[in-house]
This record gives C-alpha cells, structure tokens and sequence, in this order.
C-alpha cells in the first residue's frame, strides 16, 4: 500500500527558532498533500493544502507567513515553522492524496511531535 | 458544509464485549467515508473506507462499518473487543479533495 514518511518524528527547538518538517510520498506520486495539526485529545485540524508547483492553501486563521509549505516535487511537501514559540508546540501530521485519486482516500504519514521550550 | 458527528468521546468497554462507535455526518453532496485508528504517539492509521457498492465494509481485524444514506451515518462496530484495540477512532468524511474529520472517540477496553 501506499506510504507517507515524515522527518523528523520528534523536534525540540527552541523559542524563536525555525524547524523544518518533511512529508514524502515513498512509492508513489502525490500533486496534493496535506499538513494538519491535533491538540491533545483532539481532532485533526487541517493547517492548509499544499498542491505540487503551487502555493499552499491556507486554512482560515492559520498563518502563511508562519506556517511555510513548500511542495518542490510529486513526492516531498515541507513545512516550516518559522519563529517558533511554545504554543507551537504540537503533534503535526501530513497526508498525500495519490495522483489521478481525488475523492479517494488520504494517505497519512507517522506525524511529528513538536515541542518548543 | 459538510461535517462529522462523533457523539461519544469516550466509550468505556469491558474486554470481548461488543462495541459500536457512531458517526452521522452532514452533506448536501455524495461523500467518501472512512474510519481511521490513532494510537498513541501514532499517525493515523485507515480502519476501512466505504467509496461505492456494498454498504457494509469490514476491516482485517473484526471492524465492520455500515453505510446507511437515509439515516446519514457511519458507525463503526466490532463483536468483541481486546485490549489491543484501545485507541482514539476518528470518522472522516471526504468529497472531491477535501476531507472532514470528526471530533474522535477514545475506546477504552477494560479487562
């Protein structure tokens, strides 16, 4: 089946600083990713959409500037957190939606825990 | 807009006991729906999905899921649970590229 990796599975960075997540698609070829993020004991909130060659969509009250989303290729999505502060400090998971499948199901990778001190 | 119900945040069960797990979901056009697993520290994981056909789907690993249009739901059912599967379950619905999760319900198996 199809695999979605994230790197790193666990950050501390701390306040100020920015951290880079990736999100790859290991055997297949995804034009859309997503980038979400879940609170403790929480539903997964979707941060923005991230579509190969393009800018990212931005979910309402999430921050482009903060929050950077560059999808280079078919198989790779990053996501910086830019000046990172403790309320940043989070559990981020990504998903891929494989080519030519819209309306199938997402991919979901490990996810990354984010901690900022 | 669309969205998902999860009326149950946590649903407590005692070990080979029979569980359901609900999900109603609203739409005003034809959705995809799935049901994913989440154990702790974990990504999430894809329990079963309903896409066409069939309205009753079944997982590897007892779950079953049944489809039923007029009543708008989703629910998640299992005849007898283990330990094992104490996790957070999240109902999702998904049309054209868009998905909605719901709120997650944490099974609790007891022994």
């Amino acid at each position: 089946g199809a695999v979605v990796s994230q790197h790193p599975s666990r950050v501390i960075c701390k306040s100020g600083t920015s951290v880079k997540i990736e999100c790859r698609s290991l055997d297949f070829q995804a034009t859309t990713m997503f980038w979400y993020r879940q609170f403790p004991k929480q539903s997964l909130m979707l941060m923005a959409t991230s579509n190969e060659g393009s800018k990212a969509t931005y979910e309402q009250g999430v921050e482009k500037d903060k929050f950077l989303i560059n999808h280079a290729s078919l198989t790779l999505s990053t996501l910086t957190v830019t000046s990172a502060h403790p309320e940043d400090s989070s559990f981020y998971i990504c998903s891929a939606l494989a080519r030519d499948q819209v309306g199938a199901e997402q991919y979901f990778g490990p996810g990354t825990r984010l901690t900022v001190t | 807009a669309q969205s998902v119900t999860q009326l149950d945040s946590q649903v407590p069960v005692f070990e080979e006991a029979p569980v359901e797990l609900r999900c109603n979901y609203s739409s005003s056009v034809s959705v995809y729906l799935f049901w994913y697993v989440q154990y702790p520290n974990q990504g999430l994981q894809l329990l079963l999905k309903y896409l066409s056909g069939s309205t009753l789907v079944e997982s590897i690993n007892g779950f079953e899921a049944e489809f039923n249009k007029s009543q708008t739901s989703f629910h998640l059912r299992k005849p007898s649970v283990h330990i094992s599967d104490t996790a957070e379950y999240f109902c999702a619905v998904s049309y054209g590229q868009n998905f909605v999760f719901g709120p997650g319900t944490r099974l609790s198996v007891l022994p």
